[in-house]
């Protein structure tokens, strides 16, 4: 039972490289969600998917994109990476009848160099 | 606009003291509300959740409407509370989405 998996643990880039974190999950949840957290700041939504070819922005989507194929993949693609894009970043999912709680995933330290 | 609110970044406490880590929210529906927990190096994981009324590790919540609070409180800190705390907010009109507050950070001394 895996739950959410992220993949990598940890990622340096250099400025202006590209990369796609992963993210999967095999409790067949509809809501997958991403979202950064700095310290200090909090948790801050970058973009969701409630099922598959859905998607929309969170509060923070700028220098992101996301896709959504299947159920169990929700990808996070960072083209252009900056020195803001610095972050510990978290995968989640959901499923209408658990009463929104989230399952997460272990989390990405990305640093930009 | 800052829905969920937790005024403490940083709290600490000795060891069998209470503890209270705040917790306001900006809603005018019937919200649910959580506590989120992520211990050192650790996932977040779910601590609890309004409408369950329940009580785990020695923490309880209760929503307060007219105060727009939800408090975790626990009567006894062990140094195993130590950990990062997120209150969470579901406003009922966003498919799932969870608005979290910034954290407090709650350090227990031996």
């Amino acid at each position: 039972n895996a739950g959410v998996t992220q993949t990598p643990k940890f990622r340096i880039l250099k400025i202006g490289q590209s990369m796609t974190l992963q993210c999967a999950q095999d409790m067949n949840h509809n809501y997958m969600y991403w979202y950064r957290q700095d310290p200090g700041m909090g948790l801050k939504l970058i973009y969701y998917s409630v099922g598959a070819g859905i998607t929309d922005k969170g509060e923070v989507p700028n220098g992101y994109n996301v896709s959504r194929s299947t159920t169990e993949d929700f990808p996070l693609r960072l083209e252009l990476a900056a020195p803001s894009q610095t972050s510990v970043y978290f995968c989640a999912s959901s499923s209408p009848g658990q009463e929104y709680g989230y399952t997460f995933g272990s989390g990405t330290r990305l640093t930009v160099v | 606009a800052q829905r969920v609110t937790q005024p403490e970044k940083l709290l600490s406490v000795f060891k069998g003291a209470p503890v209270e880590l705040k917790c306001n929210y900006s809603y005018s529906g019937s919200p649910e509300l959580f506590w989120y927990v992520q211990y050192s190096r650790q996932r977040l994981q779910l601590l609890l959740r309004h409408i369950s009324r329940e009580s785990i590790k020695g923490f309880t919540a209760d929503l307060n409407k007219g105060e727009t609070s939800f408090h975790l409180k626990k009567p006894f800190a062990q140094e195993e509370d130590s950990a990062m705390y997120y209150c969470a907010l579901y406003r009922g009109s966003t498919l799932g989405r969870l608005y979290f507050g910034r954290g407090t950070q709650l350090t227990v001394w031996p």
